[in-house]
């Protein structure tokens, strides 16, 4: 099955710094690649995510990039702010029409991200 | 609120004690995705049901869990015979569709004495 890998585990930044955290993932087949935020006792909430028929998305301070071939994608948050302080899991999944990984998500270990006023 | 709603938000049970975990999805969402989420980690895959039937319980640890989703809404997560393994924190995600943005509830913390 899939299996993705992020790091680092933790990240601290000073306020106004930028952030970037990696995924690999291993199976070529994955096309769907969301990213989440976790805050402290609440649920993930979807921030970004990236189909794999496009390279770079981006909204507001937050970008993803994405290389098919390395199979690795990557979550940029920029002019960070203390709010932005969180957990942030990458995911995978298989979107195929017909498939029967009906969507489910393999998430990565998870990112503890700081950002210091 | 037309959120994913989760009950009860914490558990604590005795080991051996069986549990029943419940899910509200958001009205209309097909897909339900239940996952568990131990402390420090990602949340791994248990089920899935589209409507009212299970698709796929690749991901359930053992024969203790069980799932259902009787109607095709509420979906309700059984652990039998709980076990100091299973504490962690169970959540519960929707869908329009099956390959749509999964909206996730706030999670069941279970810690098992």
């Amino acid at each position: 099955g899939e299996n993705v890998e992020q790091h680092p585990s933790t990240l601290s930044v000073q306020e106004g710094d930028s952030a970037v955290i990696k995924c690999t993932y291993s199976d070529s087949a994955s096309n769907y690649f969301p990213w989440y935020k976790q805050e402290l006792g609440k649920r993930p909430q979807l921030i970004i995510d990236i189909r794999s028929n496009v390279g770079e998305k981006k909204d507001q301070r937050i970008a993803v990039t994405l290389n098919k071939t390395a199979k690795h994608f990557s979550l940029h948050i920029t002019e960070t702010q203390p709010e932005d302080s969180a957990v942030y899991f990458c995911a995978a999944s298989m979107t195929h029409a017909g498939g029967t990984s009906y969507g489910k998500l393999t998430f990565g270990q998870g990112t503890i991200l700081t950002v210091h006023p | 609120g037309a959120g994913v709603s989760q009950s009860p938000r914490y558990k604590v049970a005795k080991r051996g004690q069986d549990v029943a975990l419940r899910c509200d999805p958001i009205s209309g969402h097909v897909s339900l995705f239940w996952y568990q989420q131990a402390l420090g980690q990602g949340p791994e895959f248990l089920t899935y049901f589209q409507n009212e039937a299970q698709l796929d319980k690749s991901g359930l640890p053992s024969d203790r869990f069980f799932a259902e989703r009787p109607e095709g809404s509420v979906s309700t997560l059984k652990i039998q015979r709980t076990q100091q393994e299973d504490s962690a924190v169970y959540l519960c995600a929707s869908s329009l569709l099956e390959y749509n943005e999964q909206f996730f509830g706030p999670g069941t913390r279970l810690t098992v004495l």
